[in-house]
């Protein structure tokens, strides 16, 4: 079935790392993505990785990919406020649209 | 910003009546999908458009259509609107159906009454 899981909430202290974890259900996955969501708003691509890949750093951010747990995580480095938001892993995919199937998504919120 | 537009950003309707829902398209990006995004949930896939056809559909009832149009504009038609239809709809753009990046609009936020 299409079901990928995330934790609902996490709250972390500025400037400390922000870990959010994601499962994933299809292991023919092709690619894995991370979006942001700010209230009221439209989702941010944040970064994705391809699935032979185990880790891809962006700036402040490190998505890790264990493909044998189907388990994906983003770690944000020194989390600002800005970065309270609503984090969606998705997942593309392999049938023939090619859609994408996110998860429920993680409430991160940043204490100043 | 993505550069997809969708239009209107805010709508009210009340049961039963029908709503039409736009998405532009950046040039090259000949597929476009819907997702229906209810309050605390992640989106789900509504269908996908590519070159004009309906390429595959979520589960969603027919009372959720869709239209491409040549330069790849595209439209979410629902009709008979329920309660439960009240959510963020979000349009992404993408060039080709292998593409590996959707690019998402800003969504159209839909309250039924």
């Amino acid at each position: 079935g299409e079901d990928v899981e995330q934790s609902l909430f996490l709250s972390v202290r500025e400037g400390d790392s922000s870990v959010i974890n994601c499962t994933y259900t299809d292991s023919s996955s092709t690619y894995l993505y991370w979006y942001k969501q700010e209230p009221g708003a439209g989702l941010q691509l944040l970064t994705y990785i391809f699935s032979n890949m185990d880790m891809k750093q962006d700036q402040r951010l490190t998505v890790l990919l264990n493909k044998k747990d189907k388990h994906l995580s983003l770690r944000i480095a020194d989390t600002q406020t800005g970065d309270s938001a609503i984090y969606f892993c998705a997942e593309r995919d392999t049938s023939g649209t090619y859609k994408y199937i996110f998860g429920t998504g993680t409430r991160l919120k940043v204490l100043a | 910003e993505t550069g997809v537009t969708q239009s209107p950003t805010h709508l009210i309707k009340t049961r039963g009546q029908q709503v039409t829902l736009r998405c532009s398209s950046q040039s090259g990006h000949n597929t476009v999908s819907w997702y229906q995004q209810a309050l605390g949930q992640g989106p789900q896939f509504i269908f996908q458009y590519y070159r004009e056809e309906e390429n595959g559909r979520g589960n969603f009832p027919p009372r959720f259509s869709g239209l491409q149009f040549p330069n790849y504009s595209s439209e979410l038609n629902v009709n008979a609107l329920e309660l439960d239809d009240s959510a963020l709809y979000l349009c992404a753009n993408q060039a080709g159906t292998f593409a590996d990046t959707q690019y998402f609009g800003p969504g159209t936020r839909l309250t039924v009454l």
